[in-house]
């Protein structure tokens, strides 16, 4: 069976400081893509990355890191110096060789100022 | 702008109504999916469209039709909703599959539904 787990349901921070959200997987493929996303309040998911489960190189996109690791089945998501734009839900989601994405149930950031 | 529009962005109608849910996507894409996020909810995937082909009805009641004329454009059709269909409808694109695997969909602003 697949599987997203996002054990974080809420989190709050205060603004600069550095949070990172969870993400384990279950899945029985070698081969197979994760993704994250985030939802605004304007409720569109964006597309953050997608990783190859052959990549296991974490990837930084300014504030954003992202930390791959097949060993714990985890790929958890760091935002530096988070900001209160960064305030939103965020979706991990993991590629199933049926075509679809499974989603995990998200976490909310709330960042304060 | 992501590329994938959806109309309207708000609706209220009655459980009598009938409504249609418009999606339209420019970026080349094959694959048309819609999803319904309901509160406290994960993300529920509804249909998908490969090359305006349904490939896939998650179990969906029937008062949710939907409808895909060409690549680019998607509908759902609604009547004789109940009140716990009240949700976000998400409609999403994406490239063809790789190797059977999905990729990266993009998604629209979604459409606020209320069924009062």
């Amino acid at each position: 069976a697949q599987k997203v787990t996002q054990a974080q349901t809420e989190i709050s921070v205060v603004e600069k400081e550095d949070v990172t959200l969870d993400c384990v997987y279950e899945t029985r493929d070698t081969t197979y893509y994760l993704f994250w996303y985030k939802q605004p309040p304007s409720g569109e998911l964006v597309f953050l990355i997608r990783r190859n489960s052959f990549d296991e190189q974490n990837e930084i996109s300014g504030r954003y890191s992202w930390n791959f690791q097949k060993s714990t089945s985890s790929f958890n998501f760091t935002i530096t110096a988070s900001q209160v734009v960064d305030s939103a839900v965020y979706f991990c989601a993991l590629s199933s060789n049926t075509g679809k994405l499974i989603f995990g149930q998200g976490t909310t950031l709330q960042v304060k100022p | 702008e992501t590329g994938v529009t959806q109309t309207p962005r708000h609706l209220v109608m009655g459980m009598t109504n009938k409504k249609s849910l418009k999606c339209e996507q420019h970026l080349g894409h094959n694959a048309m999916y819609w999803y319904k996020q309901s509160a406290k909810k994960p993300l529920e995937l509804m249909f998908v469209y490969n090359f305006k082909e349904q490939t896939e009805n998650n179990s969906v009641p029937s008062r949710f039709s939907p409808e895909c004329p060409n690549s680019s454009h998607l509908f759902l059709h609604l009547h004789t909703l109940q009140p716990e269909d009240s949700a976000l409808y998400l409609c999403a694109s994406s490239p063809p599959a790789r190797s059977g695997l999905a990729v990266e969909q993009y998604f629209g602003p979604g459409t606020r539904l209320t069924v009062t």
